[in-house]
């Protein structure tokens, strides 16, 4: 079964700084999408930026990146330069192909990591 | 934003009673689907529709039920209420129902308060 694992449940970084948020998965699939999401404290849940399972290149969105190691089923999300307005909860989440099963597939989340930026 | 509306923002209502909360998909997206957000089970998936049609379910309880509506809006309906269904709830929506590499686009999500 697949399942998405956040170990940090906070972190803290100073503004400016770059952080790394931890996530590890676990799929049987060979053919899957990852996906991280931040939640600000309004509430909404805001996409910010995808990995495939063939994709060779880490992902890359303005400061964000995703650091993929598909061996270790890690797939960490590199914020740079943090800003204050990064201050929200990030999840780690994942899709897979389900191509034997009708391909209707729902995405996963794990638990989520508090990030807070100091001044 | 994310293009998908859902509505009310808020909800507070008693034990035992029923709710209908709605979604609007974002322009051209066939599915349609529900995830409730509490502190102690994080973000469940609840249920999905592709294009009117259930495809997938997940911890969705039996007092809850769903439907896409040929417009393809979508409403959760939750009855009976119990304290422990204070929960956000999120209608998000993607482009088909089987492309793993198509991000969810979540709406807003309708905060409900059952005292």
């Amino acid at each position: 079964a697949q399942k998405i694992t956040q170990t940090q449940p906070g972190m803290f970084v100073q503004e400016k700084e770059a952080v790394t948020l931890d996530c590890t998965y676990d799929t049987s699939d060979q053919s899957y999408g990852l996906f991280w999401y931040k939640q600000p404290s309004s509430g909404e849940m805001i996409f910010l930026i995808y990995q495939g399972s063939y994709d060779e290149q880490n992902a890359t969105e303005g400061r964000y990146s995703l650091n993929f190691q598909k061996a270790r089923k890690s797939a960490n999300l590199v914020i740079s330069a943090s800003q204050l307005g990064d201050s929200a909860m990030y999840f780690c989440a994942m899709r897979e192909a389900l191509l034997f099963s009708g391909g209707y597939n729902k995405l996963i989340f794990g638990a989520g990591t508090r990030l807070a930026v100091h001044p | 934003d994310s293009g998908v509306t859902q509505t009310p923002k808020h909800l507070i209502t008693a034990t035992g009673q029923r709710v209908t909360l709605r979604c609007s998909p974002r322009s051209g997206d066939l599915s349609v689907y529900w995830y409730q957000q509490s502190l102690d089970q994080g973000l469940q998936f609840l249920i999905q529709y592709y294009n009117g049609e259930e495809r997938a379910k997940g911890n969705i309880l039996e007092r809850f039920s769903a439907q896409q509506f040929p417009d393809l809006h979508s409403e959760l309906n939750l009855s009976s209420l119990e304290l422990g269904d204070s929960a956000l709830y999120f209608c998000a929506s993607s482009v088909g129902g089987t492309a793993y590499n198509s991000p969810l686009h979540f709406g807003n999500g309708t905060r409900l308060t059952v005292t």
